[in-house]
């Protein structure tokens, strides 16, 4: 089982440009997540899905929109990159609800925004 | 205010110590709490997880939660070179939230 995989693991765009952020699980999870990552900021959730079909936002999610593809896909879309979305994105899934269920964790994307 | 609160470090300690970390936390709602541990340059894992206030011991680690005082802490007996990591905790009620992580090196 590869768990959770993210692609790309790296990425430079200049402000203005979009790209998505793919991430998969194998592990049959009903919930998924995607997370910012910034030095003395912790994780904090952009968005996440509870079960396919399904997506809510979470604590930042301005500047981002989602897809839930199916059960094992969820993408992360940044439609107009700004510099302020510099981070390290982390992709998570679990199988039930957030905060009663383990989360586990893709590798990360770390994306840069000039 | 930042509803979770943890001292950022660095922390380095000689192998062998016992090494305590904590974090606090100011919205009564929380009631699942957790420690990740996270390896440079990787994705953070499932350390520790507890539901009531008191204490929880797996192996080296003991996670105490005071839910009175708002305050968990994490506990590493026997610190190991290999013990070297960013620890995150976590908390939730509708979602998650997390510190902003402790940078432990223990030295050998």
């Amino acid at each position: 089982n590869a768990g959770v995989t993210q692609t790309p693991k790296f990425q430079v765009l200049k402000t203005g440009q979009s790209m998505t952020l793919q991430c998969a699980q194998d592990m049959n999870h009903n919930s998924m997540y995607w997370y910012r990552q910034d030095p003395g900021m912790g994780l904090r959730l952009i968005y996440y899905s509870a079960s396919e079909g399904t997506t809510d936002k979470g604590e930042v999610p301005n500047g981002y929109n989602v897809s839930r593809l199916n059960k094992r896909e969820f993408s992360l879309r940044l439609e107009s990159a700004a510099p302020s979305q510099t981070s390290v994105y982390f992709c998570a899934s679990s199988e039930g609800p957030q905060g009663y269920y383990e989360q586990y964790f893709g590798p990360g994307t770390r994306l840069t925004v000039t | 205010q930042k509803e979770v609160e943890q001292d950022p470090g660095p922390l380095s300690v000689p192998e062998g110590a016992i090494v305590s970390l904590n974090c606090t936390y100011s919205n009564s709602a929380f009631q699942y709490f957790m420690w990740y541990r996270q390896y440079s340059r990787k994705g953070p894992e499932l350390l520790m997880y507890t539901y009531s206030s008191g204490n929880k011991e797996d192996g080296r680690f003991t996670a105490q939660v005071d839910k009175s005082s708002k305050y968990i802490s994490l506990f590493i007996r026997d610190s190991q070179p290999s013990d070297s990591a960013t620890y995150l905790c976590a908390m939730s009620e509708a979602y998650m939230r997390f510190g902003a992580g402790t940078r432990l090196t223990v030295k050998p």
